[in-house]
Order: structure tokens, then sequence, then C-alpha cells
């Protein structure tokens, strides 16, 4: 067991619909990771928070949002889902800002399908 | 920008044989690559790391990498294959205050 929480496993949603992921790092981590894996495009890094600061940003759409909440938990907001948004959604977190040698702790994921 | 590439989708060894999941990096300034493994159903997890000294770098499960400058590789590799080391593997790397960027994954499958 990592230490990283994620909440729902799996969601079925429909196209144009919201849905919100969340995220719970292992006790003390300060930096979430959210990762992006689709059997096209691999494993895709999103964005960064650390201590509740945008850290880093990837391929992350405008219609995906994310947060990190006082408490050090994330949430990932998906809108106006498209059939190609279906895929694993990885949280990870660590201990510090992301340093070069700094190990990541990933979560379980949430399965995201949209039909 | 920096990227790692593995070129092989799936590897393939008998139980009890050596096993390599290869790796390349391309990377401005020093590298810092990392393994890790993803079982089915699961997050990924933490198998090792280069930072720097020593090029033949151990970590979990009996797995150790081969850290090669002049060939830019980072080669994961374990003597003696179990059934049980069946799993997606993905090499990472990550330069300076930057995000850590993974490869493809290979899969490797380990036969009785």
């Amino acid at each position: 067991d990592s230490g990283v929480t994620q909440t729902p496993k799996h969601l079925i949603t429909a196209t144009g619909q919201r849905v919100t992921l969340r995220c719970s790092p292992r006790s003390g981590d300060l930096s979430v990771y959210w990762y992006q894996q689709s059997l096209d495009q691999g494993l895709q890094f999103l964005i960064q928070y650390y201590n509740g600061e945008e850290r880093a940003k990837g391929n992350i759409l405008e219609r995906f949002s994310a947060q990190q909440f006082p408490d050090l938990h994330s949430e990932l907001n998906l809108s106006s889902l498209e059939l190609g948004d279906s895929a694993l959604y990885f949280c990870a977190s660590s201990a510090g800002q992301g340093a070069t040698n700094e190990k990541l702790f990933f979560g379980s994921g949430t399965q995201l399908s949209v039909l | 920008a920096q990227s790692v590439a593995q070129p092989e989708d799936q590897v393939n060894v008998a139980e009890g044989n050596p096993l390599t999941v290869k790796c390349t990096y391309s990377v401005s300034g020093n590298p810092y690559l990392f393994w890790y493994v993803q079982y089915p159903n699961r997050g990924l997890q933490f198998l090792l790391k280069y930072i720097t000294g020593d090029n033949l770098v151990k970590g979990s499960y009996g797995f150790e990498a081969e850290f090669n400058k002049s060939q830019t590789s980072f080669h994961l590799k374990k003597p003696s294959a179990l059934v049980s080391d069946s799993a997606l593997y993905f090499c990472a790397v990550r330069a300076g205050f930057q995000k850590l960027v993974f490869g493809t994954g290979t899969r490797l499958l380990v036969s009785p």
C-alpha cells in the first residue's frame, strides 16, 4: 500500500458530463501530481500542486482543472467529457516540491469510462 | 525537451533466465533516471533510481539498472526472472526541477 488514496476506483459517465476525482496524499507529503494513462498516449503528466499552489503544468486540457486544499487533498475536475477522456487517472504524491531525486508514490487510480 | 524511449512493447523470458528491459534517454544536463513497475489494477511502484555515483544501481525485488552515459541508456536487469515479475515496467527521467517524464512502458511476461 502506497499510502495514496484515490476515490472513486471506477467511474462511468456520459459525454458532456462533469466528474470530480479525489486524491489523498501520503501523510506528510506536500506535493500531489495527476497523471492520465491511456493505451494510445501512455502515461501523461497533467499537473502538480505543492502545498496548495500549482507547481507545474503538463498536457492538461482546458476542460480539466485541479486544486489542492489546505488539508492537502486534491481534486481533479473533468468537464464536457468526451469519449477520448476515458482513461486511468493516477494521483501521486511526494514529500517535497519535486526535486530531482524524489520518488513518487502512486495511488491505485480511478478508471474513467465515458460512454 | 527531456524524454525516454522504451523500444520494446513486450519482453518475454522464461523463469530463471536473466531479463533486460531497455530504456534510452534524452535530456539536456544531468539525467535523473527512475524505474517504476505497475502490477495489474495497481498504481506504479518505485523500483530504483539513478542520481549520481555508481553506474550500477540496485533496487527492490532483486532488480538493478545500469546507467551508461555514452549510450544514453538505463537498462533494467535481473539475473533470474520470476513469474511474479510479470508486469508493466516504466522508465522515467527528470532534469532539474521539472516534471517526471515516463516512457511508454514495456510489458514483461515471464513464463514458467
